[in-house]
């Protein structure tokens, strides 16, 4: 299974929205897509699971969608705190694959 | 609360072998899947490899199948991965993470990782 993730970054002003792309090769449960936030010097932060569940403590602001191939994040209002890299996570057959992420910058 | 401390990374010459641990604690360690994830300065996180709550099943990422090994000790809380053949690609912090299942499905803990660095 290979994810492509679009676009590789995205530059957004603080309260504007943002959503970010995830393509899975082949046709996946959506149980089996997650998304990670990742900040330089901090560990990976569980965003989102089976495409559409916060994890906890994850504001409402952050949304999940799609099925199939297609799997979409998005950001209503972007918070200073919500500027980092979001990696979407497939599982499938015991192996895990990440994709090459998203940049969220501040434009 | 739930704690992941990995230890043994350090600096290592290409094709020689190094051993990582991950010390477990704050949740019952027989109830989860592991994995090793790895993320090299300036890249994107890699799954390297993950194993089932009693170690039936297990799986690799295709860079590193074959050279490096995933086991686990649920007496001693333990996860351990064996890194043989290092190559400078394999230079990167490693993650110890949790999974929220027995057989593997997302990762909602992670330690603080520990260094790798692959170089004569």
């Amino acid at each position: 299974v290979v994810l492509t993730q679009s676009p590789g970054t995205l530059s957004v002003s603080p309260g504007e929205g943002a959503t970010l792309s995830c393509r899975v090769s082949q046709e996946t449960i959506s149980s089996y897509l997650a998304w990670y936030q990742k900040k330089p010097g901090q560990t990976p932060r569980l965003i989102m699971f089976a495409t559409s569940y916060r994890a906890t403590g994850i504001p409402d602001r952050f949304s999940g969608s799609g099925s199939g191939t297609d799997f979409t994040l998005t950001i209503s209002r972007l918070e200073p705190e919500d500027f980092a890299v979001y990696y979407c996570q497939h599982f499938g057959n015991s192996l895990f694959t990440f994709g090459p992420g998203t940049r969220v910058d501040i434009k | 609360e739930v704690h992941l401390v990995e230890s043994g990374g350090g600096l290592v010459q290409p094709g020689r072998s190094l051993r990582l641990s991950c010390a477990a604690s704050g949740f019952i360690l027989n109830d989860y899947a592991l994995h090793w994830v790895r993320q090299a300065p300036g890249k994107g996180l890699e799954w390297v490899a993950g194993i089932s709550w009693n170690s039936v099943t297990v799986g690799y990422a295709d860079s590193v199948k074959g050279r490096f090994i995933i086991s686990r000790d649920n007496a001693k809380k333990s996860l351990f991965l064996q890194m043989n053949g290092l190559r400078p690609e394999d230079s990167a912090f490693y993650y110890c993470a949790k999974d929220v299942d027995s057989s593997g499905w997302y990762i909602d803990n992670w330690g603080q990782g520990t260094l790798v660095t692959v170089s004569s």
